[in-house]
């Protein structure tokens, strides 16, 4: 089974800083790759599929880039609705892998 | 609008089974893949199984194998997950998750409110 690791576990950083989320599959899984948002006490919900689209309603200042290997999630300008822990998905085929998470808050 | 509502989560000693139900609108049910996810207490996301929409080919993580059967009654819009010979670690909420695609191989876009599963003594 591909194993998902992601980077770093946890970050902090103030209002408008550039936010970059790492997540690296040991093998390659081509652009499989999702990116879902968690905020604290809510459920789920998916902000980029195929390593770069961007699913409808979700702000522009996220972004995904990456394939085969390594993918990262970029927040362009960090906003205080953004505290959350993100996680990516390999889905190229079963298991559906998540990466462990990233914890993202405010400085 | 897209509602997943899942039932049939509680205490349960470990050994037990339990079975959870999913009821899903807003949606042509059959024609998308779906799954359970769950989540321990402060911890991540578990990925669990996945019915396909259009063969209902199943997957399984290898922690629940053997144990758990998800299955779906695409007449009722409904989706279940059987539970057997539960064990400690198995204590979570379980999400019902609905993919973008019917093949299993998709990402998921609508997740329901969850259901918390405890197996304890």
């Amino acid at each position: 089974d591909i194993q998902m690791t992601q980077s770093p576990s946890s970050l902090s950083a103030s209002v408008g800083d550039r936010v970059t989320i790492t997540c690296r599959a040991r093998q390659g899984i081509s652009n499989y790759l999702a990116w879902y948002q968690q905020k604290p006490g809510k459920i789920p919900k998916l902000l980029i599929y195929g390593a770069s689209t961007l699913q409808s309603g979700v702000p522009s200042r996220f972004s995904g880039s990456g394939s085969g290997t390594d993918f990262t999630l970029t927040i362009s300008s960090l906003q205080p609705e953004d505290v959350a822990t993100y996680y990516c998905q390999k889905y190229n085929s079963a298991p559906l892998t998540f990466g462990p998470g990233t914890k993202v808050d405010i400085k | 609008e897209v509602q997943l509502l899942e039932s049939g989560g509680g205490l349960v000693q470990p050994g037990g089974s339990l079975r959870l139900s999913c009821a899903a609108s807003g949606f042509p049910f059959i024609n998308f893949a779906m799954s359970w996810v769950r989540q321990a207490p402060a911890k991540g996301l578990e990925w669990v199984s996945t019915v396909s929409g259009s063969d209902g080919s199943t997957y399984y993580a290898d922690s629940v194998k053997g144990r758990f059967t998800i299955s779906r009654d695409n007449s009722k819009n409904t989706l279940f997950l059987q539970m057997n010979n539960l064990r400690a670690e198995d204590t979570a909420v379980y999400y019902c998750a609905k993919s973008r695609s019917a093949i299993a191989t998709a990402a998921t876009n609508y997740w329901g409110q969850g259901t918390l599963v405890t197996v304890s003594s």
